[in-house]
């Protein structure tokens, strides 16, 4: 099974609507992070989150909020999706000192 | 504030030549440094990594990557790619001192030609 799971794996939605991506984990890390990927602009980050009680922003982290349930659960909302949100959505996991370990992706098309 | 670039945004090779990806950063910091891969389709995978001690680190599957710090320089390279090394590659840089905020650079497409 995956380390770092993500669903759903493609959404297409409306401008307007509210979407929520989750991710799971079963590394056991405190770290996780949300990116989104732009052809041409590499990955961005747009949260992160050091425990369940501390959550940052990114630097792309206007239009998103997230929610950390667990230690192994982290979601990503878009409150009313856009068409420039559309990105290929990932999210990571990592321990201290460590690398990152990403989740499979979700592509997300806003219509 | 610290940054990546990579040189190239795409590198066309043929089957067995050799080939290097750029990679440079700024930071007046000490960094960790990182080189990803990304299938097509697929999510991110670690490829290779430097956190200190020897300069010249090597992954599993034939890749190098030398840290130069006068250079600032990360640049990856494979002696013969193969069809199956066709990717895109992800440098990216983490302040040493930072909790895991990883920067990333644009990526590089490599092309395996036949």
């Amino acid at each position: 099974d995956a380390d770092v799971t993500q669903t759903p794996r493609n959404r297409i939605t409306k401008t307007g609507k509210r979407i929520m991506l989750e991710c799971s984990q079963t590394k056991g890390h405190d770290r996780m992070y949300w990116y989104r990927q732009d052809p041409g602009l590499g990955l961005r980050l747009i949260y992160y989150s050091f425990d369940v009680k501390d959550i940052n922003k990114g630097e792309i982290s206007d239009g998103y909020s997230v929610s950390r349930q667990a230690q192994a659960k982290f979601s990503l909302s878009l409150e009313s999706a856009i068409p420039n949100q559309t990105a290929l959505y990932f999210c990571a996991t990592s321990d201290y000192q460590a690398e990152q370990f990403f989740g499979p992706g979700t592509r997300l098309t806003v219509l | 504030a610290q940054s990546v670039t990579q040189l190239d945004s795409q590198v066309p090779v043929f089957e067995e030549a050799p080939v290097e990806l750029r990679c440079n950063y700024s930071s007046s910091v000490s960094v960790y440094l990182f080189w990803y891969v990304q299938y097509p389709n697929q999510g991110l995978q670690l490829l290779l990594k430097y956190l200190s001690g020897s300069t010249l680190v090597e992954s599993i599957n034939g890749f190098e990557a030398e840290f130069n710090k006068s250079q600032t320089s990360f640049h990856l390279r494979k002696p013969s790619v193969h069809i199956s090394d066709t990717a895109e590659y992800f440098c990216a840089v983490r302040i040493s001192s930072n909790t895991g905020k990883l920067i990333f650079g644009q990526g590089t497409t490599l092309q395996v030609k036949p």
